[in-house]
């Protein structure tokens, strides 16, 4: 089973624009890390953000966590053509020892 | 410093052979876990390893094995396989125990025919 659901499930937007994405999450965590994958190739890590941490930021990428609500969100701002990617996030608990479990991920499509 | 390396990248087999997988993690890291992405399944938790020790197994059948070396390079091997198998197999290690990044590979994609 999954432990992230993120939504929506695909999103197509313009060059320029932004593009938010959800997840949720069933049980408390220690952190949630967010990845994108393009093509069935591996996995680039984005960013970690701690339980006690409610918004972090890298560069394009904000991710926030509302561990009342179990639920993160991805903005990438001023998108694009080479976020074009599935993007997952996964959650990480304090006796996962190292399994992290991913949501089914959300397919971004960019376009110019 | 280089990144988390897996081989092969890609692998053709037939049903009921055997195949081993490699990863080398990342210099330092001695955690090292695979996981198994599926269209159908998404990605899926195999197991981890920890100094040479498996700390935590996902949902597979016993087919599905790995190992950890002293040098935490790790490996998989899946025997007697089904066309099910056929996915992209990765591995990701991590420096620490808690709360630290895991840095994944590119991935083996195993075609079993």
């Amino acid at each position: 089973s999954q432990q992230g659901e993120e939504d929506p499930q695909a999103l197509s937007i313009q060059e320029g624009e932004n593009a938010t994405m959800n997840c949720s999450y069933k049980t408390s965590i220690n952190n949630l890390q967010w990845y994108r994958q393009n093509s069935g190739r591996g996995l680039v890590h984005l960013i970690l953000i701690r339980s006690n941490e409610r918004e972090k930021h890298s560069g394009r990428l904000r991710v926030t966590l509302d561990t009342s609500k179990k639920s993160s969100s991805l903005l990438i701002t001023a998108s694009r053509a080479a976020d074009t990617a599935s993007y997952f996030c996964a959650t990480d608990k304090d006796d996962s020892w190292g399994k992290l479990q991913f949501g089914a991920g959300t397919q971004v499509v960019v376009t110019p | 410093k280089a990144g988390v390396t897996q081989t092969p990248r890609y692998l053709i087999k037939t049903r009921g052979q055997q195949v081993t997988l490699s990863c080398s993690p990342i210099s330092g890291h001695r955690s090292v876990s695979w996981y198994q992405q599926t269209p159908g399944q998404g990605l899926q938790f195999l197991f981890e390893y920890f100094s040479e020790t498996q700390r935590n197994k996902g949902n597979f059948p016993g087919r599905f094995s790995g190992r950890q070396f002293s040098n935490s390079r790790s490996e998989m091997n899946v025997s007697t396989l089904e066309l099910g198998d056929s996915a992209l197999y990765l591995c990701a290690s991590r420096g620490g125990q808690v709360n630290t990044e895991a840095f994944f590979g590119q991935g083996t994609r195993l075609t079993v025919v």
